[in-house]
């Protein structure tokens, strides 16, 4: 079983509509992020978590909401989908700080 | 604030030349610098890290970097590349004043020809 879970692994909705993507992780980690790759623009963090009462926007949070339901559960949500988050999304685990990061094989969200 | 450069979006070799992977920092304290790569459907994978341990860091698959301070470099290679390295790499800096955050470079894809 894979240490980095994301659900769902491809997605395509509609303008307007509520999407929520889900990360689960069986490494331990306290740490968890939840980054979008997009072609040309590398990853870009959207929020992280050093632990569940411990939530801090990223780079380009506008448009995102984040839920940290327990140490191995991570959630992201698009309250209101428009085109431009279409988006390979990843959400990732560390241990600690400046640590490597540990990667799910992301979420392919496709907004129409 | 941190960033890195990755010099040419695409690079080509043949099987069993030389790898060169270019990736440039800037940052203002000491970093710490990754290499990763991702596979096409999958999420991105540690190739190697440096934490200012040796300059001269080994990773998976046979592959290394060489962090240069005089010249702002963490340039990655390997020297006989095989076709399964062909993927999408991935440099990335993070510093102690920003925590865990890692700012990645936009990506060098690798092809390797027969």
């Amino acid at each position: 079983d894979a240490d980095v879970t994301q659900t769902p692994r491809n997605r395509i909705t509609k303008t307007g509509k509520r999407i929520m993507l889900e990360c689960s992780q069986t490494k331990g980690h306290d740490r968890m992020y939840w980054y979008r790759q997009d072609p040309g623009l590398g990853l870009r963090l959207i929020y992280y978590s050093f632990d569940v009462k411990d939530i801090n926007k990223g780079e380009i949070s506008d448009g995102y909401s984040v839920s940290r339901q327990a140490q191995a559960k991570f959630s992201l949500s698009l309250e209101s989908a428009i085109p431009n988050q279409t988006a390979l999304y990843f959400c990732a685990t560390s241990w600690g700080q400046n640590q490597p990061q540990h990667f799910g094989d992301g979420t392919r969200l496709s907004i129409l | 604030a941190q960033s890195v450069t990755q010099l040419g979006s695409h690079v080509s070799v043949s099987e069993g030349a030389l790898v060169l992977l270019r990736c440039n920092y800037s940052s203002s304290v000491p970093p710490y610098l990754f290499w990763y790569v991702q596979y096409p459907n999958q999420g991105l994978q540690l190739l190697l890290k440096y934490t200012s341990a040796a300059t001269l860091v080994k990773g998976i698959n046979g592959f290394e970097a060489e962090f240069k301070k005089s010249e702002t470099s963490f340039h990655l290679t390997k020297p006989s590349a095989h076709m399964s390295d062909a993927a999408e790499y991935f440099c990335a800096v993070s510093v102690r004043s920003s925590g865990d955050k890692l700012t990645f470079g936009t990506g060098t894809r690798l092809a390797v020809r027969p």
